[in-house]
């Protein structure tokens, strides 16, 4: 149990484009969904929580007209890189978790390449 | 605000072997919840065990256990008999009770398991 999916798990988009990232829990409802960005030895940032039905709450430093977040159902958050350029090429990882609980499941991630 | 500290980027171990992991934790919380994720070649982060902290028994599960000292906010993983599989990045993390915490990672430790 406490299966999270990612889709896709490798992106290549050019530089300008918009990119659509598809986080899911197949077998839990989760109203919080966390977005996280992980550079190359490092460790997890997280960029934004996402609650389902509700605007997102995001770090500090990270763009919210850049990295847009919906959390549309209990299953399903989708992070979109809009206008990406290369320093916005990394590993994205969601995580959900399920409702009552104090603990989070990891999506296995997205790499995204801007070129 | 939180932080959380591994202060052993890598250590190593021998197979059938026991190793501990080290981590340290700053808050002014009396609840909260303490946990170690596990994140091998594949980048998947696995949850491996957790902690409440108003419970003063230690978390074990089945080869993996921790040592808790609430007071000296300490919060160390011990694998026993250790296996190839478990080579991976283990990241302790800390999240304040509540159904809408997040999670604050130390930066890890690089666990290499040797024949």
């Amino acid at each position: 149990g406490a299966v999270v999916s990612q889709h896709p798990s490798r992106v290549i988009c050019k530089s300008g484009t918009s990119v659509k990232i598809e986080c899911r829990s197949l077998d839990f409802q989760a109203t919080t969904m966390f977005w996280y960005r992980q550079f190359p030895k490092q460790s997890l940032m997280l960029m934004a929580t996402s609650n389902e039905g509700s605007k997102a709450t995001y770090e500090q430093g990270v763009e919210k007209d850049k990295f847009l977040i919906n959390h549309a159902s209990l299953t399903l958050s989708t992070l979109t890189v809009t206008s990406a350029h290369p320093e916005d090429s990394s590993f994205y990882i969601c995580s959900a978790r399920p409702e009552a609980r104090n603990e989070q499941y990891f999506g296995p991630g997205t790499r995204l390449t801007v070129t | 605000a939180q932080t959380v500290t591994q202060s052993q980027p890598e250590m190593s171990v021998q197979e059938a072997e026991t190793v501990t992991l080290s981590c340290t934790y700053d808050t002014s919380e009396s609840d909260y919840y303490l946990f170690w994720y596990k994140q091998p070649p594949s980048r998947q982060m696995i949850l491996v065990i957790r902690q409440e902290a108003y419970k003063q028994q230690n978390a074990t599960e089945n080869r993996f256990s921790v040592n808790f000292q609430k007071a000296a906010k300490s919060f160390s993983l011990k694998i026993s008999d250790s296996q190839l599989g478990d080579a991976a990045m283990y990241f302790c993390a800390y999240s304040e009770a509540g159904t809408a915490s997040k999670l604050t990672f130390g930066t890890g430790t690089r666990l290499q398991v040797t024949l």
